[in-house]
């Protein structure tokens, strides 16, 4: 059963350092999603994408953040210059239009120092 | 705005005993809505789902939720909780049948007694 998969599931930087995440999504699926969790909320929109097009991308928290996916099949979230405050799990979700429902996978956990 | 809220923020239960977690929404229009459980280092797993017909729906691992208009509602139930049930739980909504971004309440951290 291959479902979602992100890439690496933790990761620790400095601050000011870049990072980039990976996330495959289930192989049918053309709706990928990423999300933002910080400890003790729920987690929080910031871009799709259908296929290779990003179909939303204001609720990205900053212009340091940036989603890509070139192929319509993996995508890629980077975060520039990071700061103390992007601390969190990101996750990432995919979807088939037609269920609207989203599978989550087990998400990359940032730590910035 | 669309907003979902879990207004319990922890609460814990016996084991064998049974279990009703809260969920309040609002939208202009019946939403679509999902229960995910989450355990400690894991991603989300969906429970169930109402997008429309009967309101009572069922879920996996014993779960049911009632969708409830008139409340905004949307508490997700349990007969008897085992104490691999001890997780965190978040309620979500998304108000269009397009399948885009959903928005989930604070969560819901469920503890068990033995």
């Amino acid at each position: 059963d291959t479902g979602v998969s992100q890439d690496p599931r933790h990761k620790i930087t400095k601050r000011g350092q870049n990072v980039t995440f990976r996330c495959d999504p289930i192989s049918e699926h053309n709706r990928l999603y990423w999300y933002r969790q910080t400890l003790g909320q729920g987690p929080e929109f910031l871009t799709y994408f259908q296929n290779e097009a990003q179909l939303e991308k204001s609720r990205l928290l900053s212009d340091r953040f940036s989603a890509e996916r070139p192929k319509g099949s993996f995508s890629t979230l980077e975060i520039q210059r990071t700061e103390q405050g992007d601390s969190a799990m990101y996750l990432c979700a995919s979807s088939l239009p037609s269920r609207n429902e989203q599978f989550f996978g087990p998400g990359t956990r940032l730590t910035v120092l | 705005a669309q907003s979902v809220t879990q207004p319990d923020i922890h609460i814990t239960v016996s084991e064998g005993a049974s279990l009703e977690l809260r969920c309040n929404y609002s939208y202009g229009a019946t939403p679509y809505l999902f229960w995910y459980v989450q355990s400690p280092g894991q991603g989300l797993q969906l429970l169930l789902k109402y997008f429309s017909g009967d309101t009572l729906v069922q879920g996996i691992k014993g779960f049911e939720a009632e969708f409830k208009r008139s409340q905004s509602s949307f508490n997700l139930r349990k007969p008897s909780v085992h104490w691999s049930d001890a997780a965190e739980y978040f309620c979500a909504g998304n108000g269009d049948n397009a399948g885009n971004m959903l928005t989930f309440g604070g969560g819901t951290r469920l503890m068990v007694k033995p």
